[in-house]
Order: structure tokens, then sequence, then C-alpha cells
């Protein structure tokens, strides 16, 4: 079956420290890949994206996301956090296919940045 | 510029009653999903719908009933709530599926079946 996973359930840091956040897939195909946030209280938005070409895909908030196709892996990364960016974390895919493309999303990272 | 807004936020209900969750948007997006938020589970799709009267079942769709009659309403309907079925709620809509378009998301509705 199709799905998308997020190792990482929980991850706490300080503000300042780096941050990765892993997401890997299982589609053999070419896909579409997606970051979303969900800030405390608000609804998910859209992070960053990756359809084609350069793999280091650079989304807002000084957020990034690297492809690896041999890895099924689009890990989303940031040097320096800071404390806003407390929030939860989903990875989605879409499988390039002909008729409806489903979303289909990760259970969620949950990030805690510490002042 | 509203977006996309549902109904209501909160929503307790016991086991048995019908409940409807509202869902409306203002970009005369043609396509609208509904999706559940279950921790270990992320977001599964209930519901989508292509365009007014289109309507296709997603993953998780038992329990549920949607209807489209006009191009910015989404309701969803729980037939006769179980405690299963507490969860929180995200309308999204999306002007296409070519599988590149964002998906926009409502502010959720938490509903607790009790």
């Amino acid at each position: 079956a199709q799905s998308v996973s997020q190792h990482n359930h929980h991850v706490i840091l300080s503000e300042a420290a780096s941050l990765e956040l892993g997401c890997n897939y299982s589609y053999g195909g070419t896909v579409n890949l997606f970051w979303y946030v969900q800030y405390p209280g608000q609804h998910l938005q859209l992070l960053l994206k990756y359809f084609s070409g350069d793999p280091l895909v650079k989304g807002i908030k000084g957020f990034e996301a690297e492809f690896i196709k041999s890895k099924f892996s689009f890990n989303l990364r940031k040097p320096s956090v800071q404390w806003s960016d407390t929030a939860e974390y989903f990875c989605a895919v879409t499988l390039l296919n002909t008729g409806f493309q489903k979303l289909v999303f990760g259970t969620g990272t949950r990030l805690l940045v510490s002042p | 510029d509203a977006g996309i807004t549902q109904s209501p936020r909160y929503k307790i209900t016991e086991t048995g009653r019908q409940v409807t969750l509202m869902c409306h948007q203002t970009w005369s997006h043609s396509y609208m999903f509904w999706y559940r938020q279950d921790l270990g589970h992320g977001l599964r799709l209930i519901y989508y719908s292509a365009a007014a009267d289109i309507t296709d079942k997603g993953e998780v769709p038992d329990g549920y009933v949607v209807s489209r009659s006009k191009t910015e309403n989404f309701p969803l309907t729980l037939e006769s709530a179980t405690r299963s079925q507490t969860s929180v709620y995200f309308c999204a809509s999306s002007p296409g599926t070519g599988g590149r378009e964002t998906q926009y998301f409502g502010p959720g509705t938490r509903l607790l079946v009790l």
C-alpha cells in the first residue's frame, strides 16, 4: 500500500538549533512532494513543495527540503529554529498518475522549540 | 478574503445522533475535500468532490455522507455518530488535482462524540 512515513513523532529543540525532519514514501513512480505545517490553533498551510528539477527546494520562513530519489526521502530542514517554529509538520505525497491525485499524508511530527 | 471556513468549530454530540459539519469556500475551487485528523494517523481522506454534484469516497468513508449542490459548499454528515468518529475534521479545497495543486485548509472542527 502507498504510504508516507515520518519517523520522528515528537522533536524538542532549543532556539538556534538546527532541524531535520525525516519523510519517506513508498511509491515507486514519479511523485509530487509537499510539506504542510500546522501552527497551534491554526489551519494547515503549505510550507514548500517539489515537483521536478533542483532537488533542493526552498520554502517559506527559511525552511528547505531535499528530495533524494534513491532513498525515497524528502527531509525538511532549517539551519536555526525559532520559538515561532513550534508546530506540527506533515509530509504529503501525490503519485503522478492518471485520474484523481490523492494527497497522502504522513502521521506528522510535533516540534517544540524552547526559548 | 474569507477563504475557506468551517462551522461549527467545536461540537459535542451523543452516540447515534446525526451531525452535519459545514464547509464553505470563496475561491470557486473545483475540488473540495474532507479529512479527519487522529493521533498516530495524520490526516486521512474521508470524501472528496471534483465539482458540484460529483463526489467520491476517500480512504475512510464509512459512516459519513457528503453532498455538493453548490460549488462553494461541501457539508459532511455523520448519519449516526459513534465514539470512533471523535476527531478533528478538516475541509480543504484546491483548483484542481493534477497532483501539483496546493490544497487550502479550513480551521477545522473538533468533534466529540459521547
